[in-house]
C-alpha cells in the first residue's frame, strides 16, 4: 500500500504561470482532500471531492484555483496565473468514508515556490 | 467558527524526560480530534486518533487525552529520544460538516541528546 502520493515534491514556477499538483488517493479511498500551509502558519482546509465531484470548496480561492478528481486519474490542484503569495505547501489527505470518522491519511505534500 | 491552539509553541528536553504537549480548541462540539507529526519538509505523519466518545488513546510511548467538554487535548510522550523531534499538529474534526479538519500552527520538539 503506497499510501498517499503527491507529485511533484517540489515545484517552482514563475509569476504568471500555471501551477498544476496531483495527488494519487490511498487504494480504496474515494474521498480527497486539499490543505494549504503557507509560512509559519497552520494548514488550511482548501477543497473536498469525490470521484467527479466537488463536495466543499468553501476554503478554495475564489479566483484562479480550481479542483478536479477525474473517473480515472489523480486529483489535480490547479493553480493559474500564479503570484508570489501562492508559495507554500500543498498537502492532499484521503479517508475511505466521507467525513471523518476513520482519521485521514496525508500525502508527503507539493512544495511550491513562485519567484 | 473552530480556532485551535498548541502551546508551547516550541520546546526543548533533553532525552529521556517525559513531556506534555498541549491542544486547545474553542467549539467542543467536535467529531474527533486528530495528533500528527511533521518532520522539517515532510508531510504528516498521523499518531493517534480519539472520537469524542472517548477520554484517551495509546500508541507505544504515546498517550493522548481528551476533554471534549473543557475542549483540551494532551499529547503525552514518554521517554523521550531524538528521534522524536519534529512539529505535532493537533487537528479538529467538526461535528456538522465533519469533512475538514482544523489544525493548530503545532508544537516544535527538540529532544537534546
Amino acid at each position: 500500500n503506497a499510501g498517499v502520493m503527491q507529485n511533484p515534491r517540489h515545484l517552482v514556477r514563475r509569476r504568471g504561470q500555471e501551477a498544476r499538483l496531483r495527488c494519487s488517493p490511498m487504494k480504496g479511498h474515494s474521498h480527497v482532500y486539499w490543505y494549504r500551509q503557507l509560512p509559519e502558519e497552520g494548514l488550511k482546509f482548501m477543497v473536498y471531492l469525490q470521484k467527479e465531484n466537488i463536495i466543499d470548496e468553501s476554503g478554495m480561492p475564489k479566483e484562479r484555483f480550481s479542483a478536479e478528481f477525474p473517473k480515472e486519474g489523480p486529483s489535480i490542484l490547479r493553480i493559474q496565473q500564479v503570484v508570489r503569495g501562492d508559495s507554500a505547501a500543498y498537502f492532499c489527505a484521503s479517508s475511505p468514508f466521507e467525513g471523518a470518522l476513520y482519521g485521514y491519511t496525508f500525502g508527503s505534500g507539493t512544495r511550491l515556490t513562485v519567484v | 467558527k473552530q480556532e485551535v491552539t498548541q502551546i508551547p509553541a516550541a520546546l526543548s528536553v533533553p532525552e529521556g524526560e517525559n513531556l506534555v504537549l498541549n491542544c486547545s480548541f474553542t467549539d467542543s462540539a467536535i467529531y474527533n480530534l486528530q495528533w500528527f507529526r511533521q518532520d522539517p519538509g515532510k508531510g504528516l505523519t498521523s499518531l493517534l486518533l480519539i472520537q469524542s466518545s472517548q477520554r484517551e488513546q495509546t500508541s507505544g510511548r504515546l498517550n493522548a487525552s481528551l476533554d471534549k467538554s473543557s475542549g483540551r487535548s494532551t499529547l503525552y510522550i514518554a521517554a523521550s529520544q531524538p528521534g522524536d523531534s519534529a512539529t505535532y499538529l493537533c487537528a479538529v474534526s467538526h461535528q456538522t460538516g465533519a469533512n475538514n479538519l482544523f489544525f493548530g500552527t503545532g508544537t516544535r520538539l527538540t529532544v537534546i541528546p
